[in-house]
């Protein structure tokens, strides 16, 4: 079965940069697509970035275009999310996800979350 | 980008009771690209439904979804107590692949 272990979250201040990392195991991780889709304290989820099975294809909200990078090390079965620019607004328990298919974008393994704090 | 809205945004219903949730999408899905998550307090989102009506491994036959184009609905048929959860939809037809705001379900 599917594991994924998402690191690399903590307090930053606005402005500032953190680079978010999942473990996989337990499937082909360069099969499959995968996203990261965050959850604000106490707000619904938001997905935030998704990247196809070889990274080929990178897709993003609007709301982080230009300052969030997707990534991914098929040797290493491990998925990126390099954030810089970080606002307030960024704080949100971070999930990675993993894809149906190499470009399936409905996610049926999450991992248990990762959480950002944004503040001066 | 296509917009999903949600609705009621809350159900209280009692165990053995009939539960349908609605997903408006701004823009027919092509490929019934919708899928329905569960979320528990604490917990990750658990994949329910894909494909409007297909349902995810291991998830129980009183879950079900339809709909196409635009409208689109998850049906619980007999409620148990723990379905209450906060359900979303998410369209993943087309980047941004958005999830709509949710439906909580409260088990009287």
């Amino acid at each position: 079965e599917a594991h994924l272990v998402e690191s690399g979250g903590g307090l930053v201040q606005p402005g500032g940069s953190l680079r978010l990392s999942c473990a996989s195991s337990g499937f082909t991780f360069s099969s499959y697509a995968m996203t990261w889709v965050r959850q604000a304290p106490g707000k619904g989820l938001e997905w935030v970035s998704a990247i196809s099975a070889s990274g080929g294809s990178t897709y993003y909200a609007d709301s982080v275009k230009g300052r969030f990078t997707i990534s991914r090390d098929n040797f290493k079965n491990t998925l990126y999310l390099q954030m810089n620019s970080l606002r307030a607004e960024d704080t949100a328990v971070f999930y990675c996800a993993k894809g149906l298919g190499e470009f399936l974008y409905v996610f049926n393994y999450w991992g248990q979350g990762t959480l950002v704090s944004v503040s001066s | 980008e296509i917009v999903l809205t949600q609705s009621p945004g809350t159900l209280s219903l009692s165990p053995g009771e009939r539960a349908t949730l609605s997903c408006r999408a701004s823009q027919s899905l092509t490929g019934s690209h919708l899928a329905w998550y569960q979320q528990k307090p604490g917990q990750a989102p658990r994949l329910l439904i894909y494909g409007a009506s297909s349902r995810a491994t291991g998830i129980p036959d009183r879950f079900s979804g339809g709909g196409s184009g635009t409208d689109f609905t998850l049906t619980i048929s007999r409620l148990e107590p723990e379905d209450s959860a906060v359900y979303y939809c998410q369209q993943y037809g087309s980047s941004p692949f958005s999830f709509g705001p949710g439906t909580k379900v409260d088990i009287k």
